[in-house]
């Protein structure tokens, strides 16, 4: 079974650019996390969707981020504009009938804002 | 408020011996649960181990095992027999019941086997 993919890995954009991230859950997880770690602190929560509704979205630091789940599936991250707060790793997390509906990390989005 | 606190920023240890990594927490919830996940170099967070508020018993996950001490708030994980393979980063984490499902994490332990 694959795991949760995140899509890029790696960017580099300037401040006023607008980036998207993208994260692909576990096949059939209704929920889906979006965590974002900045340099050295602790990771911290953004927003939760259950299938396409957002759930729990007190984690989103400002209006610049705006955050999708087409259909239930993937999700989309979006910044616009970019700061250079922003810099750090979006994580991407899905859960759905395991045991301790434990969540399921992808490997991350390393942003850097220039 | 909600808090993890892990106090170690680096552990070292040597191969076949114990370690143990720790963390505190803070939440005036009753029900809660409590994880650790670790972070390779690749990236990509694994799932270890969760010890729930109410369990009675200790987790344990083949060479994992957490030390849970309700009254303390600690939630300390042990590694036995360590392996090179477990250098990583290693992170506790807290979901509280009334929180919706978000996880609440500490700022992690980089852990480092030698041989």
């Amino acid at each position: 079974e694959a795991g949760v993919t995140q899509f890029p890995s790696h960017s580099v954009i300037e401040k006023g650019q607008t980036v998207t991230l993208r994260c692909d859950p576990i096949s059939g997880h209704d929920n889906l996390y979006w965590y974002r770690r900045v340099m050295g602190k602790e990771i911290k929560f953004l927003l939760h969707f259950v299938k396409e509704s957002k759930q729990d979205e007190s984690g989103m630091p400002n209006n610049r981020f705006l955050a999708e789940r087409t259909g239930g599936t993937y999700s989309t991250l979006k910044v616009q504009p970019a700061e250079l707060e922003d810099s750090g790793v979006y994580f991407c997390a899905s859960s759905g009938r395991a045991v301790h509906n434990e969540q399921f990390f992808g490997p991350g989005t390393r942003l850097t804002v220039l | 408020a909600q808090k993890i606190t892990q106090t170690q920023p680096g552990m070292f240890v040597q191969e076949k011996e114990a370690v143990t990594l720790d963390c505190t927490y803070d939440t005036s919830d009753p029900s809660y649960g409590l994880f650790w996940y670790k972070q390779p170099s690749s990236g990509e967070m694994i799932f270890l181990i969760y010890q729930g508020s109410y369990d009675q018993q200790n987790a344990t996950e083949g060479r994992y095992s957490l030390n849970f001490q309700k009254a303390r708030k600690s939630a300390n994980l042990v590694i036995s027999a360590s392996q090179l393979g477990d250098s990583a980063m290693y992170f506790c984490a807290m979901r509280e019941a009334r929180n919706t499902d978000k996880l609440i994490f500490g700022t992690g332990t980089r852990l480092q086997v030698f041989p």
